[in-house]
Order: C-alpha cells, then structure tokens, then sequence
C-alpha cells in the first residue's frame, strides 16, 4: 500500500536549518509529482511547494520562497525540503503530500506529518 | 492571489445532510478538491474535481460547483464524518495551490 513516512522534524532557533525527509513506497515514486504542505497547531492547510517528477518544474508559497528549497531523488524513492533563516511562523505540522497529477489535481495520498518548532 | 471563503462551522444532526460551501470568484471555472481532516490525523481526499470521489469514499460525500461557490454535501451524516473540511483549488494566475480557511462540522 502507498505510504508516505515523514522525518526530521524538531526543535530549531530563529535564524536556523532543518532539513526535512519524507521517505515513499507502495507506488513508483518518479512517475509523479510531489508537494509539502504545513499547518500551524490549530490552524488551516497552507499548501508549502511542489516538485514535478523529473524535478524540472519547482514551485513555492510566497511565505516561504527564496528560504525552502524543495527536492527529490528518484533512486531512494525520496522528497527533501530544505529550510533555511527558519522564523517563528514557520512552526508547524509539515505534510508531504503525493500529487494525483499536476498543478490542479488533488493530493491523494498524505504522510502523517511531522512537528517543526521554531523558538528561542 | 486567489481567496476562498467557508463557513468557520455547520453543525448537523445524524442522518441529516451537511452542506458546506466554498466561495471564490468564479470558482466555477476551476477544478475543486476537498479534504476531510479529524483531530491529530493527516488529511483525507473526499471529493476532487468538483465531484468525483476516490476509491474507498461513501457515496454520502457529493460535491458540486457552479458560478463563485462550489458544495461539499454530507448525506446521511454519521458521527465518524465529525472532522474539519478545507477546500481547495489551484490559482493558474499565480500557479499557486490554495485552501479555504476550512469548516469544522460537528455531529449533534
């Protein structure tokens, strides 16, 4: 079955780096794109960035472009966001999310998330 | 950018029908998708592309889309269909994926 395991999450300074893992199986990862959403503790979805299969086309959030970097390896069935200059705002449930086609399609299968803080 | 409106919350007897709308400006020009999402869970796809269900979600979950407001509607509601529902589209203006604020719905 298809299942979506995400890592790295913690506790971070303002200013500071994660790197977040998401980790697939259950379906050939390089046939499709793939997104990272976030919602901050009792808060709505915000949709983060996606990544299209061969990593050609890339797209970010307002919120968070030029400080995410959104990124994949096809051989170890893996999805990566790089967060950098990481702000209090950014503290969140971060969501990898497999993309049913493109742009416009939906999000069909989900990971469980994972917590980042961000605090001083 | 593009905005999308829901009710903050419906409430809903069991067996009744629960219907929560999503506003944006000529949304019925656009390809919605909808989400359910229980307490400490990931989200759930229930509806996208207007109206079409993924496999394994009840016929109880219909949605429709037309003009500035697309319907998710709940039929015969159960308890278990308790949870928060966020809509969601894509803005070709600024090729950016957006959510309304999402509707809690709360089984009487």
């Amino acid at each position: 079955q298809v299942q979506l395991v995400e890592s790295g999450g913690g506790l971070v300074k303002p200013g500071g780096s994660l790197r977040l893992s998401c980790g697939v199986s259950g379906f050939t990862f390089s046939d499709y794109y793939m997104s990272w959403f976030r919602q901050a503790p009792g808060k709505g979805l915000e949709w983060v960035s996606y990544i299209s299969d061969s990593s050609r086309y890339i797209k970010y959030a307002d919120s968070v472009k030029g400080r995410f970097t959104i990124s994949r390896d096809n051989a170890k069935n893996s999805l990566y966001l790089q967060m950098n200059s990481l702000r209090a705002e950014d503290t969140a449930f971060y969501y990898c999310a497999r993309d049913r086609g493109a742009a416009a399609d939906p999000n069909d299968y989900w990971g469980q998330g994972t917590l980042v803080t961000v605090s001083s | 950018s593009y905005v999308l409106t829901q009710p903050p919350s419906v409430s809903v007897a069991p067996g009744q029908t629960a219907r929560i709308t999503c506003g944006g400006n000529d949304i019925g020009s656009k390809s919605v998708h909808w989400y359910q999402q229980k307490p400490g869970q990931a989200p759930v796809l229930v509806v996208y592309d207007d109206s079409d269900r993924p496999s394994g979600i009840p016929e109880r979950f219909s949605g429709s889309n037309s003009g500035n407001t697309a319907t998710l509607t709940l039929s015969r509601v159960e308890a278990g269909d308790e949870a928060d529902y966020y809509c969601q589209v894509w803005d070709s203006s600024s090729d950016h994926r957006v959510f309304g604020p999402g509707t809690q719905v709360t089984v009487l």
